[in-house]
């Protein structure tokens, strides 16, 4: 089974911070990585897809990169409203997610 | 609205069974796979079970194998997870979705709540 590994696990930043979590798979899964935010008592929201690619209606303040076995969440500018856990999740052969990071002021 | 709506969770003792539904709508739903995803209380989420979109093939992690099984009906836009021989660390809330990781098609029900205890 793919194993994703996230760090940090948890992280403390300000309004206006640039924030990185980074997701690393144990074996190449291509560009199939998503990225999702969860508040609590919420379901996880998708933030991007396909390792790169932006959700509708998502803020343009949040991008993703990588390919193979590392992967990148970059926050831009945080907001108040960022302050969640965020998840990776692989497709490349079952579904395996992150750890999480979450994200606390 | 693109949606998905889970019920039939609960209490159970140990040993005991529950059905999971998960009823879809505003898309089209014998087209695309299925998951159920579970999350307990503090924790981040596992994937349990899978089915393609015809039903032909099924999923599902060791954990809860020989136990949960995952069926669907197209004809009423739904998926069911039937899970037996239930055990306290199947405690969780327990969400259907339409994972969208390679195409941004990502839906997630409200999630329904599973506690097994004596």
């Amino acid at each position: 089974a793919i194993q994703m590994t996230q760090f940090p696990s948890s992280l403390s930043a300000s309004v206006g911070d640039r924030v990185t979590i980074t997701c690393r798979a144990s074996q190449g899964i291509g560009i199939y990585l998503g990225w999702y935010q969860q508040k609590p008592g919420r379901a996880p929201k998708q933030l991007i897809y396909a390792a790169s690619n932006l959700q509708s209606g998502v803020p343009s303040r949040f991008s993703g990169s990588g390919s193979g076995t590392d992967f990148t969440l970059t926050i831009n500018t945080l907001q108040p409203e960022d302050f969640a856990t965020y998840y990776c999740l692989q497709d490349h052969s079952y579904l395996t997610f992150g750890g999480g990071t979450k994200v606390e002021s | 609205e693109v949606q998905l709506v889970e019920s039939g969770g609960g209490l159970v003792q140990p040993g005991g069974s529950l059905r999971l539904s998960c009823t879809a709508s505003g898309f089209t739903f014998s087209s695309r796979v299925m998951y159920w995803v579970r999350q307990t209380p503090g924790k981040g989420p596992e994937w349990i079970s899978a089915i393609s979109n015809s039903g032909s093939d099924i999923y599902y992690t060791d954990s809860v194998k020989g136990r949960f099984t995952i069926s669907r009906d197209n004809s009423k836009n739904t998926v069911f997870l039937q899970m037996n021989s239930l055990r306290a660390d199947d405690t969780a809330k327990y969400y259907c979705a339409k994972i969208g990781v390679r195409d941004g098609f990502d839906t997630w029900g409200q999630g329904t709540m599973v506690t097994v205890s004596s």
